[in-house]
């Protein structure tokens, strides 16, 4: 089953523009991870934050983790036409090693 | 990095028929292997956990018989769709991790089409 839900679904924006997008989770975590997929591919790992951070940051990305709400974001900054692909959140599943992704944020950067 | 190499990256199959798919860890031990399936525009379901020397475990809904694992050793796991039928169409990737609590490294998927 789903651990939760992103939103947006789908997000378009200018190249330059920043782009942030919502996850929000059901039950307790070890960590949040972001992963990006490129249409037909595989993920690819961005940015894991333990339930013990608020805060990460790793190169233009910004990911927020407030375990109070169950909720993460994450930022692009100064998003560019190489940054469309979809976006998604997982959470483990306790010690078990799974990973419970969410819905998925499809984002278009317009050059 | 970790890289896991899967193969085939895409297949078609006529109904009835069996598809193995093969995922490698390259330059890591891969004690557990998971699996994933995603329809188009969806995200991904996890379907089985498949672990070095030992019987998979499956998620509620997933038939073992038709959705083989095995994981003979340490890098590398195979996933068997068997008797496929056009439903079994999808996207298939599996991924690993060094470490708990580290980022996952997944393949680059396989894409399925049963005629």
């Amino acid at each position: 089953s789903q651990q939760g839900e992103e939103d947006p679904q789908a997000l378009s924006i200018q190249e330059g523009e920043n782009a942030t997008m919502n996850c929000s989770y059901k039950t307790s975590i070890n960590n949040l991870q972001w992963y990006r997929q490129n249409s037909g591919r595989g993920l690819v790992h961005l940015i894991l934050i333990r339930s013990n951070e608020r805060e990460k940051h790793s190169g233009r990305l910004r990911v927020t983790l407030d375990t109070s709400k169950k909720s993460s974001s994450l930022l692009i900054t100064a998003s560019r036409a190489a940054d469309t692909a979809s976006y998604f959140c997982a959470t483990d599943r306790g010690n078990t090693g799974k990973l419970i992704f969410g819905q998925g944020t499809t984002l278009q950067v317009k050059p | 990095g970790a890289v896991v190499s899967q193969h085939p990256s895409w297949v078609i199959c006529k109904s009835g028929t069996s598809v193995k798919i093969e995922c490698r860890s390259l330059d890591f031990q891969a004690t557990t292997m998971f699996w994933y399936r995603q329809f188009p525009k969806q995200s991904l379901m996890l379907m089985a956990t498949s672990n070095e020397g030992s019987k998979a475990t499956y998620e509620q809904g997933v038939e073992k018989d038709k959705f083989l694992i095995n994981h003979a050793s340490l890098t590398l796991s195979t996933l068997t769709v068997t008797s496929a039928h056009p439903e079994d169409s999808s996207f298939y990737i599996c991924t690993s991790t060094k470490t708990l609590n580290y980022g996952y490294t997944f393949g680059s998927g396989t894409r399925l089409t049963v005629v």
